[in-house]
Protein backbone atom coordinates (compact mmCIF):
# COMPACT_ATOMS: atom_id res chain seq x y z
CA UNK A 1 0.00 0.00 0.00
CA UNK A 2 1.64 3.45 -0.94
CA UNK A 3 2.35 5.70 2.19
CA UNK A 4 1.48 9.64 1.67
CA UNK A 5 3.55 11.39 -1.12
CA UNK A 6 4.33 14.73 -1.18
CA UNK A 7 5.92 16.87 -4.07
CA UNK A 8 8.09 18.35 -4.31
CA UNK A 9 10.67 16.85 -2.01
CA UNK A 10 12.55 20.33 -2.39
CA UNK A 11 11.84 24.02 -3.65
CA UNK A 12 13.69 27.02 -3.64
CA UNK A 13 11.78 30.30 -3.56
CA UNK A 14 13.01 34.19 -2.74
CA UNK A 15 11.17 36.49 -0.59
CA UNK A 16 7.94 37.63 -1.71
CA UNK A 17 7.05 34.61 -3.99
CA UNK A 18 4.44 32.15 -3.41
CA UNK A 19 4.65 28.44 -3.36
CA UNK A 20 2.21 24.92 -3.31
CA UNK A 21 2.83 22.27 -2.02
CA UNK A 22 1.17 19.10 -2.87
CA UNK A 23 -0.04 15.94 -0.76
CA UNK A 24 -1.80 12.72 -2.01
CA UNK A 25 -2.77 10.68 1.29
CA UNK A 26 -2.96 6.64 1.68
CA UNK A 27 -5.27 5.35 -0.27
CA UNK A 28 -8.62 5.79 1.84
CA UNK A 29 -7.79 7.80 4.11
CA UNK A 30 -10.24 11.45 4.11
CA UNK A 31 -8.41 13.12 6.83
CA UNK A 32 -5.21 15.02 6.19
CA UNK A 33 -3.41 17.68 7.91
CA UNK A 34 -0.35 19.87 7.58
CA UNK A 35 2.56 20.69 10.09
CA UNK A 36 5.10 22.69 9.90
CA UNK A 37 9.02 21.97 11.46
CA UNK A 38 11.64 23.99 12.12
CA UNK A 39 14.67 24.14 14.25
CA UNK A 40 13.72 26.78 16.61
CA UNK A 41 9.74 25.33 16.83
CA UNK A 42 9.51 22.10 16.18
CA UNK A 43 6.48 20.98 14.90
CA UNK A 44 3.41 23.17 14.79
CA UNK A 45 -0.37 22.04 13.32
CA UNK A 46 -1.14 24.52 10.55
CA UNK A 47 -4.64 22.91 9.62
CA UNK A 48 -6.58 19.37 8.64
CA UNK A 49 -9.32 18.91 6.15
CA UNK A 50 -11.67 16.25 5.76
CA UNK A 51 -14.21 16.02 3.07
CA UNK A 52 -12.92 19.14 0.96
CA UNK A 53 -13.16 21.14 4.30
CA UNK A 54 -11.00 22.59 6.68
CA UNK A 55 -12.20 21.46 10.29
CA UNK A 56 -9.26 22.95 12.44
CA UNK A 57 -6.59 25.50 12.09
CA UNK A 58 -3.17 26.46 13.57
CA UNK A 59 -2.13 29.61 14.89
CA UNK A 60 -0.32 30.65 11.63
CA UNK A 61 -1.11 33.75 9.29
CA UNK A 62 -3.57 34.09 6.60
CA UNK A 63 -0.99 33.51 4.21
CA UNK A 64 -0.94 30.47 4.86
CA UNK A 65 -3.80 28.56 3.23
CA UNK A 66 -5.19 24.83 1.86
CA UNK A 67 -7.54 22.76 0.28
CA UNK A 68 -8.57 19.10 -0.06
CA UNK A 69 -9.93 17.54 -3.29
CA UNK A 70 -12.86 15.14 -4.21
CA UNK A 71 -10.11 12.27 -4.18
CA UNK A 72 -8.84 13.75 -0.55
CA UNK A 73 -5.60 14.66 -2.18
CA UNK A 74 -4.45 18.63 -0.53
CA UNK A 75 -2.38 21.20 -1.56
CA UNK A 76 -1.50 23.97 0.78
CA UNK A 77 -0.48 27.22 -0.39
CA UNK A 78 2.01 30.19 0.98
CA UNK A 79 1.50 33.60 -0.22
CA UNK A 80 4.46 36.97 -0.02
CA UNK A 81 6.74 34.00 1.10
CA UNK A 82 8.82 35.33 4.31
CA UNK A 83 12.74 34.14 5.28
CA UNK A 84 11.17 32.67 8.18
CA UNK A 85 8.68 30.05 6.27
CA UNK A 86 12.34 28.00 5.80
CA UNK A 87 11.10 25.01 7.27
CA UNK A 88 10.12 21.23 6.20
CA UNK A 89 6.11 21.13 5.72
CA UNK A 90 4.95 17.52 6.76
CA UNK A 91 1.77 15.89 5.37
CA UNK A 92 0.02 13.14 7.57
CA UNK A 93 -3.12 11.52 6.82
CA UNK A 94 -5.40 9.45 8.43
CA UNK A 95 -8.74 7.17 8.78
CA UNK A 96 -11.71 8.62 10.40
CA UNK A 97 -12.20 7.33 13.71
CA UNK A 98 -11.50 7.15 17.09
CA UNK A 99 -7.91 6.96 17.93
CA UNK A 100 -7.24 6.04 14.01
CA UNK A 101 -3.24 7.22 14.24
CA UNK A 102 -1.57 10.13 11.53
CA UNK A 103 0.63 8.57 8.95
CA UNK A 104 3.40 11.35 7.79
CA UNK A 105 5.00 12.04 4.42
CA UNK A 106 8.75 12.34 4.03
CA UNK A 107 7.64 16.01 3.66
CA UNK A 108 8.90 18.80 1.45
CA UNK A 109 11.69 21.02 2.21
CA UNK A 110 11.09 24.42 1.77
CA UNK A 111 14.23 27.37 1.23
CA UNK A 112 13.57 30.95 0.95
CA UNK A 113 16.30 32.67 -0.40
CA UNK B 1 -3.10 24.35 26.19
CA UNK B 2 -1.84 21.35 25.65
CA UNK B 3 2.32 20.89 25.80
CA UNK B 4 4.34 18.33 25.76
CA UNK B 5 8.01 18.16 27.41
CA UNK B 6 10.44 16.01 26.62
CA UNK B 7 14.06 15.32 27.16
CA UNK B 8 16.41 17.63 25.17
CA UNK B 9 19.42 15.81 24.75
CA UNK B 10 21.26 14.95 22.33
CA UNK B 11 21.31 11.39 23.93
CA UNK B 12 24.57 9.44 23.25
CA UNK B 13 24.93 5.63 23.75
CA UNK B 14 26.76 2.30 23.22
CA UNK B 15 24.79 -0.46 21.11
CA UNK B 16 23.25 -3.03 23.47
CA UNK B 17 22.62 0.07 26.26
CA UNK B 18 19.63 0.95 27.88
CA UNK B 19 17.31 4.08 26.45
CA UNK B 20 14.77 5.87 28.55
CA UNK B 21 13.45 9.35 26.92
CA UNK B 22 11.03 11.03 29.42
CA UNK B 23 8.06 12.36 27.77
CA UNK B 24 5.55 14.61 30.12
CA UNK B 25 3.02 16.43 29.23
CA UNK B 26 -0.10 18.37 30.57
CA UNK B 27 -3.71 18.24 28.65
CA UNK B 28 -7.37 18.54 29.45
CA UNK B 29 -9.28 15.52 29.94
CA UNK B 30 -7.40 12.26 28.72
CA UNK B 31 -5.56 12.47 25.68
CA UNK B 32 -4.04 9.61 23.26
CA UNK B 33 -0.51 9.63 23.54
CA UNK B 34 2.27 8.56 20.71
CA UNK B 35 6.07 8.00 20.33
CA UNK B 36 6.87 8.97 16.89
CA UNK B 37 10.21 8.48 14.95
CA UNK B 38 12.07 10.43 12.27
CA UNK B 39 15.24 8.90 10.18
CA UNK B 40 17.40 11.28 8.28
CA UNK B 41 15.58 13.06 5.63
CA UNK B 42 12.41 11.32 6.12
CA UNK B 43 9.09 12.35 7.54
CA UNK B 44 7.57 10.87 10.94
CA UNK B 45 6.83 7.18 11.52
CA UNK B 46 4.38 5.98 13.86
CA UNK B 47 6.51 4.04 16.82
CA UNK B 48 4.04 2.85 19.55
CA UNK B 49 0.80 4.53 21.31
CA UNK B 50 -1.71 4.65 23.95
CA UNK B 51 -5.34 5.72 24.36
CA UNK B 52 -5.51 5.37 28.31
CA UNK B 53 -4.48 5.21 31.29
CA UNK B 54 -1.99 2.56 31.91
CA UNK B 55 -2.43 1.21 28.39
CA UNK B 56 1.14 -0.12 27.42
CA UNK B 57 2.03 0.68 23.53
CA UNK B 58 5.06 -1.70 22.40
CA UNK B 59 6.78 -2.26 18.81
CA UNK B 60 10.28 -3.08 18.11
CA UNK B 61 11.23 -3.40 21.41
CA UNK B 62 10.01 -0.18 22.58
CA UNK B 63 7.78 0.33 25.30
CA UNK B 64 6.02 3.55 26.76
CA UNK B 65 3.55 3.07 29.84
CA UNK B 66 0.44 5.92 29.51
CA UNK B 67 0.97 7.13 33.41
CA UNK B 68 -2.35 9.56 34.51
CA UNK B 69 -0.71 9.92 38.04
CA UNK B 70 2.55 11.10 37.02
CA UNK B 71 1.14 12.75 33.31
CA UNK B 72 4.09 10.82 31.71
CA UNK B 73 4.73 8.70 28.77
CA UNK B 74 8.38 7.61 28.60
CA UNK B 75 9.81 5.77 25.97
CA UNK B 76 12.17 3.07 26.78
CA UNK B 77 14.61 0.31 25.10
CA UNK B 78 16.36 -2.92 26.81
CA UNK B 79 19.12 -2.92 24.18
CA UNK B 80 19.63 -0.43 21.27
CA UNK B 81 20.90 -0.92 18.01
CA UNK B 82 22.80 1.42 15.47
CA UNK B 83 19.84 1.50 13.67
CA UNK B 84 18.07 2.99 16.31
CA UNK B 85 19.67 6.31 15.70
CA UNK B 86 17.01 9.10 15.33
CA UNK B 87 14.57 11.78 16.26
CA UNK B 88 12.01 10.91 18.58
CA UNK B 89 8.83 12.62 19.62
CA UNK B 90 6.65 12.31 21.56
CA UNK B 91 3.22 13.56 21.34
CA UNK B 92 -0.98 13.71 22.31
CA UNK B 93 -3.71 14.36 20.68
CA UNK B 94 -6.57 17.06 21.27
CA UNK B 95 -9.19 15.21 23.63
CA UNK B 96 -11.76 17.77 22.57
CA UNK B 97 -11.36 17.10 19.01
CA UNK B 98 -11.32 13.29 19.80
CA UNK B 99 -14.26 13.37 21.85
CA UNK B 100 -16.47 15.32 19.20
CA UNK B 101 -15.67 11.86 17.13
CA UNK B 102 -12.46 12.67 15.23
CA UNK B 103 -9.72 11.19 14.59
CA UNK B 104 -6.21 12.40 15.88
CA UNK B 105 -5.79 15.17 13.17
CA UNK B 106 -4.00 17.70 15.84
CA UNK B 107 -1.12 16.44 17.72
CA UNK B 108 0.96 18.32 20.08
CA UNK B 109 4.72 17.44 19.54
CA UNK B 110 7.44 17.61 22.05
CA UNK B 111 11.02 19.40 20.85
CA UNK B 112 12.04 16.35 20.00
CA UNK B 113 15.47 13.92 20.92
CA UNK B 114 17.99 12.90 19.20
CA UNK B 115 19.22 10.19 19.56
CA UNK B 116 22.63 8.44 18.64
CA UNK B 117 23.72 4.83 19.36
CA UNK B 118 27.48 3.77 18.69
CA UNK B 119 28.77 0.08 17.91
Amino acid sequence: KAGVTQTPRYLIKTRGQQVTLSCSPISGHRSVSWYQQTPGQGLQFLFEYFSETQRNKGNFPGRFSGRQFSNSRSEMNVSTLELGDSALYLCASSLWGHNQPQHFGDGTRLSIL
Amino acid sequence: GNSVTQMEGPVTLSEEAFLTINCTYTATGYPSLFWYVQYPGEGLQLLLKATKADDKGSNKGFEATYRKETTSFHLEKGSVQVSDSAVYFCALSDTALRNSGGSNYKLTFGKGTLLTVNP
